[in-house]
């Protein structure tokens, strides 16, 4: 039972254009979500996140929205960069299920190819 | 400063050995989680603690064991490998509630 699902494995932008990640959740108990991006080879590194009390949050390139109505969640990345092309995954932290513990739950990941 | 170092970087066992992956964080992070990540499974937790001398199960704990007998070091144990444990293993820390997770550079495991 995925309660983080990104449905797009895979997406393929022209750089300078914008790349729009999605992301689905199950639980509205979520009250946190945040966006990871992962190298080949290398350790997840946090990008961006969102408290469920905001519907946007803005960080240079990346934006981040909530669409809590929809449990929806999208990243936008405006102008995409050959170096922004990596594996991209969606996180969100459980209050009740998780309790005082900071788990949080991942998506499957989709990889963001930009070319050049 | 070095954040989160996973040893080994890689490993391959063969069925029914045993093995230890250490994790060590030099930021004093009270939590630290062991993730595996699969292909189309995303990553899912195994093990996390929230303070030294504690350690709890998370959603995939079967097989493993841990131990965080030092604030800075997390490890993780597999008693009797399967093949079902090849995966790239994660350790991550994080300050508190609300912080975001530092994640290690992975372990790659096969058992063959």
């Amino acid at each position: 039972d995925q309660q983080v699902k990104q449905n797009s494995p895979s997406l393929s932008v022209q750089e300078g254009r914008i790349s729009i990640l999605n992301c689905d959740y199950t639980n509205s108990m979520f009250d946190y979500f945040l966006w990871y991006k992962k190298y080949p080879a290398e350790g997840p590194t946090f990008l961006i996140s969102i408290s469920s009390i905001k519907d946007k949050n803005e960080d240079g390139r990346f934006t981040v929205f909530l669409n809590k109505s929809a449990k929806h969640l999208s990243l936008h990345i405006v102008p995409s960069q050959p170096g922004d092309s990596a594996v991209y995954f969606c996180a969100a932290s459980d209050p009740v299920g998780g309790g005082a513990t900071n788990k949080l739950i991942f998506g499957t990941g989709t990889l963001l190819a930009v070319q050049p | 400063n070095a954040g989160v170092t996973q040893t080994p970087k890689f490993r391959v066992l063969k069925t029914g050995q045993s093995m230890t992956l250490l994790c060590a964080q030099d930021m004093n992070h009270e939590y630290m989680y062991w993730y595996r990540q699969d292909p189309g499974m995303g990553l899912r937790l195994i093990h996390y603690s929230v303070g030294e001398g504690t350690t709890a199960k998370g959603e995939v704990p079967d097989g493993y064991n841990v131990s965080r007998l030092k604030k800075q070091n997390f490890l993780l144990g597999l008693e009797s490998a399967a093949p079902s444990q090849t995966s790239v293993y994660f350790c991550a820390s994080t300050l508190g509630l609300g912080e975001k997770l530092f994640f290690g550079s992975g372990t790659q495991l096969s058992v063959l």
